[in-house]
C-alpha cells in the first residue's frame, strides 16, 4: 500500500537550517508530482511547496520563497525539503503528500514536527 | 485564489444533516477537492473534483457545486464524522479554506 514517511524535523533555532526528508513506497514517485503542505500549531493547512515528476518544475509558496528548496530523487523514490534561515513562523507540523500542479492530494504522510526557538 | 468556508464550528446531532460551505474568489470550475482531518492525524481525502467521492469514504459524505460556490454534505452526521473538514482549490497552486470544525451536538 501507498505510505509516506517523513523524517529529519526537531527542534532548531531563529536563522538555523533543516532538511526534512519523505521516503515513499507502494508506488513509483517517478510517476507524480509531490508536495509538502504544512500545519502551524492549532491552525490550518498550508501549501509550502510541490515539485513535478521529473524535477522540471518547481513552486513554492510566497511565505517560503528564497528560503525553501524542494528536491527528489526518484532513484530512492523519496523527496526532500531544504529549509534555510527559520524563524519561529516556520513552526509547524510538515506533511509529505502525493500530487501537485493541477491535482490534489490522495496521499498524506504522517508529518513530522518542526519547531523553531531558541 | 482566497478560499473561505463557513461555518468556522458546527454542532449538530447523530443523524443530522450536515452541509459545509466552501466560496472561491474566484472562478475554479470543479477544481476543488475536500478533506477530513482528526486531532492527531494527517487529513483525509474524501472528495476531489468538486463531486467524486474517493475509494473507500462512506456514501454520507458528498459534494456539489462548480465556478466559485462548493458544498460538503454529510447525509447522516454519525460520531466518527468528528473532526475538522477543509477545501481545497488547485487550479492556481494550491489553497486551502481555514477549516470547519464539526463537534456532536
Amino acid at each position: 500500500q501507498v505510505q509516506l514517511v517523513e523524517s529529519g524535523g526537531g527542534l532548531v533555532k531563529p536563522g538555523g537550517s533543516l532538511r526534512l526528508s519523505c521516503a515513499a513506497s507502494g508506488f513509483s514517485i517517478s510517476d507524480y508530482y509531490m508536495s509538502w503542505v504544512r500545519q502551524a500549531p492549532g491552525k490550518g493547512l498550508e501549501w509550502v511547496s510541490y515539485i513535478s515528476a521529473t524535477s522540471s518544475y518547481r513552486n513554492y509558496a510566497v511565505s517560503v520563497k528564497g528560503r525553501f528548496t524542494i528536491s527528489r530523487d526518484n532513484a530512492k523514490n523519496s523527496l526532500s525539503l531544504e529549509m534555510n534561515t527559520l524563524t519561529a513562523e516556520d513552526t509547524a507540523i510538515y506533511y509529505c503528500a502525493r500530487g501537485g500542479s493541477g491535482t490534489h492530494i490522495d496521499y498524506w504522510g504522517r508529518g513530522i514536527q518542526v519547531t523553531v526557538s531558541s | 485564489i482566497q478560499m473561505t468556508q463557513s461555518p468556522s464550528t458546527l454542532s449538530a446531532s447523530i443523524g443530522d444533516r450536515v452541509t459545509i460551505t466552501c466560496r472561491a474568489s474566484e472562478n475554479i470550475n470543479v477544481w476543488l477537492a475536500w478533506y477530513q482531518q482528526k486531532p492527531g492525524k494527517a487529513p483525509k481525502l474524501l472528495i476531489y473534483k468538486a463531486s467524486n467521492l474517493e475509494s473507500g469514504v462512506p456514501s454520507r459524505f458528498s459534494g456539489s457545486g462548480s465556478g466559485t460556490e462548493f458544498t460538503l454534505t454529510i447525509g447522516s452526521l454519525q460520531p466518527d464524522d468528528v473532526a475538522t473538514y477543509y477545501c481545497q482549490q488547485y487550479v492556481n497552486y494550491w489553497t486551502f479554506g481555514q477549516g470547519t470544525k464539526v463537534e456532536i451536538k
